[in-house]
């Protein structure tokens, strides 16, 4: 069966420091993957998605990049924080084509 | 620029109660999604739809793609605590890779 992993799952860190967030899945061959942030009780912002390795797609400009050095893995990443970055990440597969997004448990970011 | 507006917002009924959510937009969709998210947590997939004026149950929960595709709505039939959480509509345009979500809708059940 296909499992994702997301981590760290909390990440407290100052602003101007780097960040580095790593998800991974098992169990599928080359998924689509996907980078999303969600303000608190809110809906879910397309950040990053890739169809294949090195192929990165931004939906907004902002203080971020995403990387898919493997197959199966996605990283999200920025060279200094700014406080607007905070908010919960979250990644996700899917099949290629699209349809059912599958989610790792997310990780809560708060740049003070 | 928000494709998916979901209302109401937030939304506090009593146990025993219905309620329907709606998800609109001025774009067509290929198909439209909803999960449900619990706090800490990654949303997970309820249903999809992809014809339009389809109408899918899932025990109580009654989902319903508009004709023209541009909209859906969620009805619940005799909410119950266990059904609190954030509920999400999602949708992808045709020949486009990527999901847009709406909105969302923070649902609360009370005992």
């Amino acid at each position: 069966s296909q499992t994702i992993h997301q981590w760290p799952a909390t990440l407290v860190q100052p602003v101007g420091s780097p960040l580095s967030l790593e998800c991974t899945v098992e169990g599928t061959s080359n998924p689509n993957l996907y980078w999303y942030r969600q303000a608190a009780g809110r809906g879910l912002q397309l950040l990053f998605y890739s169809v294949g390795i090195g192929q990165i797609s931004s939906e907004v400009p902002q203080n971020l990049s995403a990387s898919r050095p493997q197959d199966r893995q996605f990283i999200l990443s920025s060279k200094k924080l700014l406080l607007s970055d905070s908010g919960f990440y979250l990644c996700a597969w899917s099949g290629t084509g699209g349809g059912k997004l599958f989610f790792g448990s997310g990780t809560q970011l708060s740049v003070l | 620029t928000q494709l998916l507006e979901q209302s109401p917002q937030f939304l506090s009924i009593q146990e025993g109660e219905n309620l329907t959510v709606y998800c609109n937009s001025s774009s067509v969709f290929s198909s439209l999604q909803w999960y449900r998210q619990e706090p800490g947590e990654g949303p997970v997939l309820l249903v999809t739809v992809v014809t339009g004026g389809e109408v899918k149950k899932l025990k109580r929960l009654t989902f319903q793609f508009g004709d023209a595709r541009k909209d859906s709505s969620l009805h619940i039939t005799a909410a119950q605590p266990g059904d609190t959480g954030l509920y999400l509509c999602a949708g992808y345009q045709t020949g486009a890779n990527n999901l847009f979500f709406g909105t969302g809708t923070r649902l609360t059940v009370i005992p």
